[in-house]
């Protein structure tokens, strides 16, 4: 089945380093990704569209130049948080879906939770 | 705009006994209409989906829903639960005309807790 990879899992870091996820596409091709974000107990709060080629689509309230996003190709997609800080602490998923779209569902990453010291 | 609601936070059963994990919908046009697993620090896993066709629709580990345009639902169910059930569960609906780019609006989620 479709599988979409995440990496890393968990990341500690200091405030004000910069830290950069990585969701792949394994076994199909994605024009569009997705990056979710999740609070404790809480559901998932789309936070961009990932379109590869092209900028990405931010979802109202979030900061683009906090949370850069690139779609280099059709199977990889980067979130990068600049310089971190506590605030930003949370579980980042990221979701893909293949490019055929029609009755495709998405599929997720496993998420990076993400801690700033 | 489109919308799901997931009425319940919690849902508690015994093992064994039959589970439904509820789901509204308010969408235009035709829904899209899916179900989300997640378990403890985990990414989300796709249980099964409704487009069209058949109203009960099966999915992944023994569950199934039921698309009720009437009543606009789209409940979760299984004949019998599993203490690895335990897990929380998410409703969504599509937004859009199915397209690759169209995103996925989730419902706030329901933890269902099975006991041995």
């Amino acid at each position: 089945g479709a599988v979409v990879s995440q990496h890393p899992s968990w990341v500690i870091c200091k405030s004000g380093t910069s830290v950069k996820i990585e969701c792949r596409s394994l076994d199909f091709q994605a024009t569009t990704m997705f990056w979710y974000r999740q609070f404790p107990k809480q559901s998932l709060m789309l936070m961009a569209t990932s379109n590869e080629g092209s900028k990405a689509t931010y979802e109202q309230g979030v900061e683009k130049d906090k949370f850069l996003i690139n779609h280099a190709s059709l199977t990889l997609s980067t979130l990068t948080v600049t310089s971190a800080h506590p605030e930003d602490s949370s579980f980042y998923i990221c979701s893909a879906r293949d490019m055929r779209g029609g009755r495709q569902p998405q599929h997720f990453g496993d998420g990076t939770r993400l801690s700033i010291l | 705009a489109q919308s799901v609601a997931q009425p319940e936070d919690q849902v508690n059963v015994a093992e064994g006994n039959p589970l439904t994990v509820k789901c509204t919908y308010s969408v235009s046009g035709n829904p899209y209409l899916f179900w989300y697993v997640q378990y403890p620090n985990r990414g989300l896993q796709f249980l099964l989906k409704y487009i069209t066709g058949d109203n009960l629709v099966k999915g992944s580990y023994g569950f199934e829903a039921e698309f009720n345009k009437s009543q606009t639902s789209f409940h979760l169910k299984k004949p019998s639960a599993l203490v690895s059930d335990s897990a929380l569960y998410f409703c969504a609906v599509r937004d859009g005309d199915g397209g690759a780019t169209n995103k996925l609006i989730f419902g706030t989620g329901t933890l269902l807790a099975v006991q041995p």
